[in-house]
């Protein structure tokens, strides 16, 4: 089966710009999570969605991050706009069943790894 | 935000030597522990996901174990290889936080 695929691999803006990743989960997996992963910590969950809402969205920094899962399936990240402190590797995964989301390995796309200087 | 974490933060071992590294977590609430291999320029891809007291697993030369009363998970190599170099994230699930992961443990395995 594909996996979970990501775009750009690479962006490098200046701060104060915007930018977007873009995330194509595996078919038929309801949940989708969006993780920051800073250099030398472990990923940190921005947003979790199942289905097309939103599960968990309490480590989103909201005045400059958004997200969406369009009915259901791709999802969007947006940072507007950047700071310094942004520069990260963005991981999306997808899991296979909503209730049990927990209990079933998650599948990560490559990454996005976004440098603001 | 509840804390996880893993030691050592690095490691080196020559080809062949076996090793392990540790995860801990919080056992209040604990409800599932993953475990995932992360090689450069690669995914990360899970290995287990762990959700019983005492629960073992194998997978090839990599197994691991979990203690849910004490909050820790080992990780084991037998026989490292040089392909086993990778950073190795663990993440816990707890009620009412979600997944929480460590910082990892970086291996390298020396030819």
């Amino acid at each position: 089966e594909a996996g979970v695929a990501q775009s750009p691999r690479y962006k490098i803006i200046e701060k104060r710009q915007s930018v977007a990743f873009w995330c194509n989960p595996i078919s038929g997996h309801a949940t989708l999570y969006w993780y920051q992963q800073i250099l030398g910590q472990g990923p940190k969950l921005l947003i979790q969605f199942q289905n097309n809402g939103v599960v968990d969205d309490s480590q989103l920094p909201k005045d400059r991050f958004s997200a969406e899962r369009l009915k259901g399936v791709d999802s969007t990240l947006k940072i507007q706009p950047a700071k310094l402190e942004d520069s990260a590797v963005y991981l999306c995964a997808s899991s296979l069943l909503p209730g049990a989301s927990t209990s079933y390995e998650q599948y990560f796309g490559p990454g996005t790894r976004l440098t603001v200087t | 935000i509840l804390n996880v974490e893993q030691s050592p933060q690095s490691l080196h071992v020559q080809e062949g030597d076996s090793t392990n590294f540790t995860c801990s977590f919080p056992s209040s609430n604990f409800y599932a522990l993953h475990w995932y291999r992360w090689e450069t320029a690669k995914s990360p891809e899970a290995l287990f996901v762990m959700t019983l007291n005492g629960d073992e697993k194998k997978k090839g030369r990599i197994s691991a174990t979990l203690n849910t009363k004490e909050g820790y998970s080992y990780l084991y190599i037998k026989g490292s290889q040089p392909e086993d170099s990778a950073t190795y994230l663990c993440a816990s699930y707890n009620y009412g936080q979600n997944f929480v992961f460590g910082p990892g443990t970086r291996l390298s395995v020396l030819p």
